[in-house]
């Protein structure tokens, strides 16, 4: 079975900390992406990645950054954790193709104090 | 302006019966339309995936049909059940190879007994 695992599934973090979300896959799927998922707000892009030490900006990517220095592993940073980024992560992952075998993570819910 | 719309916003209904969730979407150039299920505190789950040429797809008690023309998708459920009790988001691919996801906001549904 096809797995997007996020190493946590709840963080609480204090503001001004420097935050990892981690996310691996075992699909040696091309494409990674960071979402953060918002009560009304639906699903938004973060940054997402297509291959290895490769990065693009999606649509909210700031006070974010990410890193991806293996195809299997990419990671969201909070470079200074604030109160507005509480919410959900999530990471997905698919081939270079992205019509088909998109597959998320079950979800980081992140919560800054 | 790329766009997903989903009605209604939260649906309740009794365990046994059925219910029609609709997805509308202004995307061009279309790819292809999903439906996922998200049970809170979890990543979304695909249940269908259909192109442009299919206009009906079944995956167990979940029915989704496309209308390419009319651009409207629905996802039937049939003989509710509890365990249908979540979020169920429309996601449409835009792009040739599906480059770009646009997501809706989601239904949320509740099955009580």
């Amino acid at each position: 079975d096809v797995k997007v695992t996020q190493s946590s599934r709840y963080l609480v973090k204090r503001t001004g900390e420097k935050v990892f979300l981690e996310c691996v896959q075992d699909m040696d799927h091309e494409n990674m992406f960071w979402y953060r998922q918002d009560p009304g707000l639906g699903l938004r892009l973060i940054y997402f990645s297509y291959d290895v030490k490769m990065k693009e900006k999606g649509d909210i990517p700031e006070g974010y950054s990410v890193s991806r220095e293996k195809k299997e592993r990419f990671s969201l940073i909070l470079e200074s954790a604030s109160t507005n980024q509480t919410s959900m992560y999530l990471c997905a992952s698919s081939p270079r193709d992205r019509g088909h075998g998109y597959t998320f993570g079950s979800g980081t819910r992140l919560t800054v104090v | 302006k790329n766009q997903v719309e989903q009605s209604p916003q939260s649906l309740i209904i009794l365990e046994g019966k059925n219910c029609t969730l609709q997805c509308n979407y202004t995307v061009s150039p279309f790819s292809n339309l999903r439906w996922y299920k998200q049970d809170t505190g979890r990543g979304p789950v695909s249940l269908t995936i259909m192109t442009f040429s299919e206009n009906t797809k079944s995956n167990g008690r979940y029915t989704a049909t496309l209308d390419a023309d009319t651009k409207q998708s629905s996802l039937h459920i049939t003989a509710s059940q509890l365990s249908d009790s979540a979020s169920y988001i429309c996601v449409v691919s835009a792009g040739q190879a599906g480059t770009a996801l646009i997501f809706g906001k989601g239904t949320t549904l509740s099955v009580s007994s």
